[in-house]
C-alpha cells in the first residue's frame, strides 16, 4: 500500500470548515483513498472514502487532485465533536488490511 | 443495529494470567478483524478472518495470542500467557463484502497486565 504524509496537528474554529491534507504520491491506479477518524478513548469511524472522482457523504467531502498524488478531507461546518484523531489510507480494496499511520490531530477550538 | 460489541470493556490482570477478549460482529457481516492499539506502535491489524476463516494472521505477534472464530456471530482473541507489555486497547472490527476496507469498529477492551 502507498504510504501517506499528513500534518501532525490542525487547529479550526468552530462553525468553520476543516481542510485535512493528505499526500499520497506513490498511489497506484487501483488504490482508494480512505479517512477514518478516532475520537479520544473511542474506536476508528469510517468516514469516507474515494478512487478518483470528488466524493460527498452526510459527514464530509473528499476532494483528489488530478493526479491522485493529494487528497483533501473536508468537514464543511466543524463542531467540537468532530476533534478527533483523522487517518488518511490507502489501499487496494483486494487487501482488505488498513495500515494506519500518525494521522492529523484535529481540535476544533469554540 | 448495537454495532460491534466487544467485552469486556476493561480488563486487569496478573502476568502469566490467561486473558480472552471477545467480539460480537454486526449481524450479516462477513468480515472480522482484530486490532491493538499501544501509544508507541500506533493502530496495528493483528489478524482478520473472511466467513469465519483466518486469512492473515501475519500481524499476531506471537504464539502467545491467539484467535478464534467459531460462528458468524462471535470471535475471542486470547492471550496465554499475558505479559505487561500486552498492555494496550484491543478493538475488534467487521465488514461486509466489498469493499472490506469499509469497517465498524467497536469501542475496545483496554487490558492492563501488572
Amino acid at each position: 500500500d502507498a504510504k501517506t504524509t499528513q500534518p501532525p496537528s490542525m487547529d479550526c474554529a468552530e462553525g468553520r470548515a476543516a481542510n485535512l491534507p493528505c499526500n499520497h504520491s506513490t498511489i497506484s491506479g487501483n488504490e482508494y483513498v480512505y479517512w477514518y477518524r478516532q475520537i479520544h478513548s473511542q474506536g476508528p469511524q469510517y468516514i469516507i472514502h474515494g478512487l478518483k472522482n470528488n466524493e460527498t457523504n452526510e459527514m464530509a467531502s473528499l476532494i483528489i487532485t488530478e493526479d491522485r498524488k493529494s487528497s483533501t478531507l473536508i468537514l464543511p461546518h466543524a463542531t467540537l465533536r468532530d476533534t478527533a484523531v483523522y487517518y488518511c489510507i490507502v489501499t487496494e480494496t483486494s487487501g482488505s488490511r488498513l495500515t494506519f499511520g500518525e494521522g492529523t490531530q484535529l481540535t476544533v477550538n469554540p | 443495529d448495537a454495532g460491534v460489541i466487544q467485552s469486556p470493556r476493561h480488563e486487569v490482570t496478573e502476568m502469566g494470567q490467561e486473558v480472552t477478549l471477545r467480539c460480537k460482529p454486526i449481524s450479516g457481516h462477513n468480515s472480522l478483524f482484530w486490532y491493538r492499539q499501544t501509544m508507541m506502535r500506533g493502530l496495528e491489524l493483528l489478524i482478520y478472518f473472511n466467513n469465519n476463516v483466518p486469512i492473515d494472521d501475519s500481524g499476531m505477534p506471537e504464539d502467545r495470542f491467539s484467535a478464534k472464530m467459531p460462528n458468524a456471530s462471535f470471535s475471542t482473541l486470547k492471550i496465554q500467557p499475558s505479559e505487561p507489555r500486552d498492555s494496550a486497547v484491543y478493538f475488534c472490527a467487521s465488514s461486509f463484502g466489498h469493499p472490506q476496507e469499509t469497517q465498524y469498529f467497536g469501542p475496545g477492551t483496554r487490558l492492563l497486565v501488572l
